[in-house]
């Protein structure tokens, strides 16, 4: 069965910093993952995307994420934090077999604080 | 354009008590999920829909849980005889034919106590 793992529940970082959010994921098949963030009190929005094809995806607001099918990981990255970024993000891999698809498995989810 | 909207925000129920959560999807959007995302975890697909026909329920505990979407726009969910266990927030989120972005609400907190 499918699953994603995002190892680090809570990560810290210097407004300004550089930040890079671990997932990893299992998927029979061809993977398509998503980079979700969630604001407080706020629904999910989405970041970004991979669909096959490049493996280095932009998303909103500065936000970058490598798929690399050898490690099976889909790392988030962002070169200067700002203090906005301070939210929950959460990884997700589409269920279906057509790949695209609203039918997501979600990690836990990876707790930003952002400090001065 | 509005958003996926739903109702109510907040809700607090003691065990055993019912309680119902509405959901209007994005105009146009054909696919409703329904996920249930308890405090610190991810979301967690409980149901969707195609239109109003019920594609995948397999994770909806069907003996207290129950979703329709009886004209294919609006959706409720309702849980009847509710535990401690159901704490969570209830996520609907909508889309065009299951293969594109997810769009989704703010999402009702419940608290079972």
């Amino acid at each position: 069965a499918q699953s994603v793992t995002q190892p680090d529940a809570r990560v810290t970082v210097s407004e300004g910093a550089s930040l890079q959010l671990r997932c990893k994921y299992s998927y029979f098949g061809t993977p398509y993952l998503f980079w979700y963030v969630q604001y407080p009190r706020q629904g999910l929005q989405l970041l970004l995307k991979y669909y096959p094809g490049d493996p280095v995806v932009q998303g909103v607001n500065g936000f970058e994420a490598e798929f690399s099918k050898s490690n099976s990981s889909f790392h988030l990255r962002k070169a200067s934090v700002h203090w906005s970024d301070w939210a929950v993000y959460f990884c997700a891999v589409s269920m279906n077999t057509g790949g695209l698809s609203g039918k997501l498995t979600f990690g836990e989810g990876t707790q930003v604080t952002v400090i001065s | 354009e509005a958003g996926v909207t739903q109702s109510p925000r907040y809700a607090v129920l003691q065990e055993g008590q019912a309680v119902s959560f509405w959901c209007d999807p994005i105009s146009g959007h054909d696919t409703l999920y329904w996920y249930q995302q308890p405090r610190d975890q991810g979301p967690q697909l409980l149901v969707y829909f195609r239109d109003e026909a019920v594609i995948d329920n397999s994770q909806l505990p069907s003996d207290r849980f129950s979703a329709v979407r009886p004209k294919g726009t609006n959706s409720t969910l309702k849980i009847q005889s509710a535990k401690q266990g159901d704490t969570a927030t209830y996520l609907c989120a909508s889309s065009i034919q299951a293969n594109t972005e997810v769009f989704f609400g703010k999402g009702t907190r419940l608290t079972v106590v």
